[in-house]
């Protein structure tokens, strides 16, 4: 069966130090892999989605950045973090040949910048 | 934007009783589906329904669809403590490699014992 891990659980960073949150998938092949962001009360937010080893799409301009340097690991980064990175991220797959694929998300990491 | 937006943002009921959630959305869509999401966790995919279905059933589960007025509902019966958590409706309007799914704020559904 397929699993999903991703860590920290949490992290507390102070602004202006470097990001790297790691995500990595088992038991499948070829995901479609996605960074989301979830601010306290809100939806979630596409930050990132990947096709493919080295694609990574932009949803929305920010601090942020992302790399899939394996075909099953998905990684968010920052270079300086900002007051305004705090959230919850979420990374999620889903099968890429299959009509209406539903999203399978890990269990988060709680990003405090402070 | 395409988000999809749930109505109410906050149900609290009995043990029970029937929950019953809605979501908007602004544009054409391929699928819509439903998430559920326990304090602090990831999302759990609950149920997804077409673009040409109109009603779908899963468990405890009943999903509504109405692409002239743009709306879905999520119908949960007899609903448990258990049942506690955020749901949110997501909507999908690109196929193939290009699949996105665009979330809304989420209704908060507390159930009381």
């Amino acid at each position: 069966s397929q699993t999903i891990h991703q860590w920290p659980a949490t992290l507390v960073q102070p602004v202006g130090s470097p990001l790297s949150l790691e995500c990595t998938v088992e038991g499948t092949s070829n995901p479609n892999l996605y960074w989301y962001r979830q601010a306290a009360g809100r939806g979630l937010q596409l930050l990132f989605y990947s096709v493919g080893i080295g694609q990574i799409s932009s949803e929305v301009p920010q601090n942020l950045s992302a790399s899939r340097p394996q075909d099953r690991q998905f990684i968010l980064s920052s270079k300086k973090l900002l007051l305004s990175d705090s959230g919850f991220y979420l990374c999620a797959w889903s099968l890429r040949d299959r009509q209406d694929p539903p999203l399978h998300f890990g269990n988060g990491t709680r990003l405090t910048v402070t | 934007s395409q988000q999809g937006e749930e109505d109410p943002q906050a149900l609290s009921i009995q043990e029970g009783e029937n929950a019953t959630m809605n979501c908007s959305y602004k544009t054409s869509i391929n699928n819509l589906q439903w998430y559920r999401q326990n304090s602090g966790r990831g999302l759990v995919h609950l149920i997804l329904i077409r673009s040409n279905e109109r009603e779908k059933h899963s468990g405890r589960l009943r999903v509504t669809l109405d692409t002239s007025k743009k709306s879905s509902s999520l119908l949960i019966t007899a609903s448990r403590a258990a049942d506690t958590a955020s749901y949110f409706c997501a909507t999908a309007y690109s196929g193939g490699s290009n699949y996105k799914l665009t979330f809304g704020k989420g209704t908060l559904l507390t159930v009381n014992p």
